[in-house]
């Protein structure tokens, strides 16, 4: 069974900085997740990656296969990008069952 | 911006009563599942659903747990008698494919509370 750890579990940042959560995973995968939880429970897909790197506006993913690590990455960070933001992994096989890191907290101040 | 809609968003039930969470995955999707979050805790794995069938489900999802997709487009969860435990947010979500490459699509929960 796939282990999912992520870092740090909480983070606090002043609007404008530059921002870095980490996972790491103990079984090889073929794809890894990024999810984003709001305040309300509601949870948002951000990306599907299964190598290199990937943008989307001031978020970047980026994952390392061989050293079974991805980076999600906030650059410019504004109070509106406070949520939990979530790394997913499947489990050991079986591709169409998720497991869940256990989030990083992210507050962003003003 | 397909979704997936979930309801009800908020059920209060006494202990030992039946619960059906309902879900509307995006049309075009093939795979179905089921998550739940405790409070506080991590979101985990319940149940996938692919060609009108469970295709795996997790050590959670015993005989109190079932899904059903009873016509075209709903995918429901059904909890026969509730425990105080039952108590999570209850997650729906789709994809085209299996999760293997595919983007995932949640819904916005549905949080059960048994008293």
């Amino acid at each position: 069974k796939n282990e999912v750890e992520q870092s740090p579990q909480n983070l606090t940042a002043q609007e404008g900085e530059f921002i870095t959560i980490n996972c790491s995973y103990s079984v090889g995968i073929s794809a890894l997740h990024w999810l984003q939880q709001h305040p309300g429970g509601g949870i948002v897909s951000l990306f599907m990656l299964s190598s290199g790197k990937k943008k989307h506006g001031r978020l970047i993913a980026t994952i390392n296969i061989q050293e079974k690590h991805s980076s999600l990455h906030i650059t410019a960070s504004h109070p509106r990008d406070s949520a939990v933001y979530i790394c997913a992994v499947p489990s050991r096989g079986a591709t169409n069952k998720l497991i869940f890191g256990t989030g990083t907290l992210l507050a962003v101040q003003p | 911006e397909p979704e997936v809609t979930q309801t009800p968003s908020h059920q209060v039930t006494q202990m030992g009563q039946e619960v059906i969470l309902r879900c509307v995955p995006i049309s075009n999707h093939l795979y179905f599942y089921w998550y739940r979050q405790i409070l506080g805790q991590k979101v985990e794995f319940l149940v996938s659903f692919y060609n009108n069938e469970i295709s795996e489900k997790s050590e959670i999802f015993d005989d109190q747990f079932s899904v059903e997709r009873p016509d075209g487009s709903n995918f429901t969860l059904k909890i026969r008698s509730t425990k105080l435990e039952d108590s999570a947010m209850y997650f729906c979500a789709s994809s085209s494919q299996g999760w293997d490459g595919n983007t995932i699509y949640f819904g916005e929960g549905s949080w059960l509370t048994v008293v």
